[in-house]
């Protein structure tokens, strides 16, 4: 069965500083992969997605994250953040299951230091 | 385009009660997935739809949930009776998916949530 880890649960970095959060999956064959954000009060919204190809994705706010196969990792950067980037962070895998089921990690809690 | 629509944002009720949670999914759309966030368990899925057919209902804890989707427009999550540990946000997501059978997995685009409160 898929799974996902985040194995950061709360992540504090400066204002300006560069990013990477964590996300390791396991998963039989080559997974659907994604990043969500989630700021406070709000719903998860969708900041990148890897189906194939390309394995160094961009997403939305300057986020890109990179699928390493050999590692079974799926991390989450950004060069510069902002105190805006200040959210709950979700990674997940498409389950084989179903075409549509998603699991989600637990989640990285990301604080920003001005 | 509007997004997900959830309803209500928030509710507060006293235990025993029955609790309706509506969710109106992207116009489009044909899959539809309820989910429950709390600090304990973090995000679990609830149940998922799939051209208004329930797919998979594993993760509805017990008898007292239920989920309906009547059209491709509108679903509801039903607690009966609710209890104090159903207190949680719930959330519904939408997205399309090709076919049931393919591995086709598409974003789920996420309401804002309903807080729910049970005292």
């Amino acid at each position: 069965a898929q799974s996902v880890t985040q194995p950061d649960i709360h992540i504090t970095v400066s204002e300006g500083a560069s990013l990477e959060l964590r996300c390791n999956y396991s998963y039989g064959a080559t997974p659907y992969l994604f990043w969500y954000v989630q700021s406070p009060g709000q719903g998860l919204q969708l900041l990148l997605k890897y189906f194939s190809g390309d394995t160094l994705v961009q997403g939305i706010k300057g986020f890109e994250a990179e699928f390493k196969r050999s590692q079974s990792s799926f991390n989450l950067r950004k060069p510069s953040v902002h105190w805006s980037d200040a959210a709950e962070y979700f990674c997940a895998v498409g389950a084989d299951s179903s075409a549509s089921k998603i699991i989600f990690g637990s989640g990285t809690r990301l604080s920003i230091r001005p | 385009d509007a997004g997900v629509i959830q309803s209500p944002r928030h509710e507060v009720t006293e235990m025993g009660q029955e609790v309706t949670l509506r969710c109106k999914p992207i116009s489009g759309h044909n899959s539809l997935f309820w989910y429950r966030q709390t600090m304990m368990r973090g995000l679990e899925l609830l149940i998922y739809f799939n051209n208004n057919v329930p797919i998979d209902d594993s993760g509805m804890p017990e008898d007292r949930f239920s989920a309906k989707m009547p059209n491709a427009s509108f679903s509801t999550l039903k607690i009966q009776p609710s209890e104090p540990r159903d207190s949680a946000v719930y959330f519904c997501a939408s997205s399309f998916t090709v076919t049931l059978r393919q591995y086709s997995n598409q974003p789920q685009h996420f309401g804002d949530g309903t807080r729910l409160s049970i005292l």
